[in-house]
């Protein structure tokens, strides 16, 4: 299993702001996901991070939104920016592992975002 | 393109009692199927998978799976529920020539009384 660190864990912004998110992950891995799960609703795919290319982002979500860094294989941000309230989501760091078709998604605690 | 229905939005149960979450799925290709567990303020926990072979997948905490295939379900089960076991569930797919993406269904809020 991997075991995944995001930070901060919540945060209350003004609108206009950018929030950086941060996830580290305790082991190499291939890829790494980005999702959003809005108030009392499910999660939803902003976008894949491989490391050494850009981010693939689903439809519905746009790197200026929401640019994203993987410097490494342990490592990746998102950054929410110029917030309005919308924005105010739980965001989730996911990531997969090197056993291929057999592996499973593990997901971090989520960092509780408000947007006032 | 894929979809995932969870088809209770809320269930409420009482202890003991057995329960039954639903979850049905369209796709024009194989698929992988978790269910994932989602306690107060914390994160997603997988619950159990279904990749290939037995139809019927046990998972964590006493729960199992049945993959259906000629009706596209994935209906996770458990006989006697605890209290413990309030939470939110989601089920998700994946196509299985890629890894880790996957698509949730809208959750379905398990409530345990006593």
């Amino acid at each position: 299993s991997a075991v995944i660190s995001q930070k901060p864990s919540r945060d209350i912004c003004q609108r206009g702001t950018s929030l950086t998110i941060q996830c580290q992950v305790d082991s190499q891995v291939t890829m790494m996901f980005w999702y959003r799960q809005q108030p009392g609703q499910s999660l939803t795919l902003i976008a894949t991070a491989n490391q050494g290319s850009e981010a693939t982002y689903e439809s519905g979500f746009v790197i200026d939104k929401f640019p994203i860094s993987r410097p490494n294989l342990t490592f990746s941000t998102l950054t929410v920016s110029n917030m309005s309230p919308e924005d105010s989501s739980i965001y989730l760091c996911s990531v997969t592992g090197w056993g291929g078709v057999n592996t499973e998604a593990f997901f971090g605690q989520g960092t509780r975002l408000t947007v006032v | 393109a894929q979809s995932v229905t969870q088809l209770d939005s809320q269930v409420p149960v009482f202890e003991e009692a057995p329960v039954e979450l639903r979850c049905n799925y369209s796709s024009s290709v194989s698929v992988y199927l978790f269910w994932y567990v989602q306690y107060p303020n914390q994160g997603l926990q997988l619950l159990l998978k279904y990749l290939s072979g037995s139809t019927l997948v046990k998972g964590i905490n006493g729960f199992e799976a049945e993959f259906n295939k000629s009706q596209t379900s994935f209906h996770l089960r458990k006989p006697s529920v605890h209290i413990s076991d309030t939470a939110e569930y989601f089920c998700a797919v994946r196509k299985n020539n890629q890894g880790g993406k996957l698509i949730f269904g809208q959750g379905t809020e398990l409530s345990v009384k006593p």
